[in-house]
């Protein structure tokens, strides 16, 4: 079955400090993909990221980068010298054959606050 | 580009009422999803639309919720004899492949 999950319930950062939101998935199958979600205070998410299982590539993005290790079935993000618009919450999410790769299967998310 | 339209934005009704939302897709979008979210968790599926076809329902879509989506164009949630165990956040999303783009939910509560 798959599961997706963020431990970190809420992290508390002082602005300008890096910051690592961590992910941990679960999947039986082989292709898979793994997305970024971040849900602003008002509340719509916003993609900011896919990565196929079969491309275990690093990818920076301006302030924010990915780290995929399948060896540990993880999918780490961190955000480099954080910023108040970065407080938010931020999901992972995992989409596998198997739940028909159109189901996002999400984690119950970080609460990240930036403090000013 | 036009995001994701979800509308209305809120709704309250009392138990037992039907409701009905509906999800205008990102135009060149063949895919259309729909969660549900609730205070503190993850988006949860509930179903997933291929141009008109209904293609996949989650175990969480009971008798009382029904989805079209007529012409493959703008989708329709409904849900009949509403509980209290149905307020939540009900998510649209739209696609053409795997990035699921989201609207800004409609929030059901239900008193």
């Amino acid at each position: 079955a798959q599961k997706v999950t963020q431990a970190q319930t809420e992290i508390s950062v002082v602005e300008k400090e890096d910051v690592t939101l961590d992910c941990v998935y679960e999947t039986r199958d082989t292709t898979y993909y793994l997305f970024w979600y971040k849900q602003p205070p008002s509340g719509e998410l916003v993609f900011l990221i896919r990565r196929n299982s079969f491309d275990e590539q690093n990818e920076i993005s301006g302030r924010y980068s990915w780290n995929f290790q399948k060896s540990t079935s993880s999918f780490n993000f961190t955000i480099t010298a954080s910023q108040v618009v970065d407080s938010a919450v931020y999901f992972c999410a995992l989409a596998d054959d198997t739940s028909g790769a159109n189901n996002l299967f999400f984690g119950t998310g970080t609460r990240l606050t930036v403090i000013p | 580009d036009t995001g994701v339209s979800q509308n209305p934005r809120h709704k309250i009704t009392k138990r037992g009422q039907n409701v009905t939302f509906r999800c205008d897709p990102i135009s060149e979008h063949n895919r259309l999803y729909w969660y549900r979210q609730t205070l503190g968790q993850g988006p949860e599926f509930l179903t997933y639309f291929q141009n008109e076809a209904q293609l996949e329902k989650s175990r969480l879509l009971s008798d009382r919720f029904s989805a079209e989506r007529p012409k493959g164009s703008f989708s329709t949630l409904e849900i009949q004899r509403t509980e209290q165990g149905d307020s939540a956040m009900y998510l649209c999303a739209s696609s053409r492949k795997y990035e699921q783009y989201f609207g800004p939910g409609t929030r059901l509560t239900v008193t």
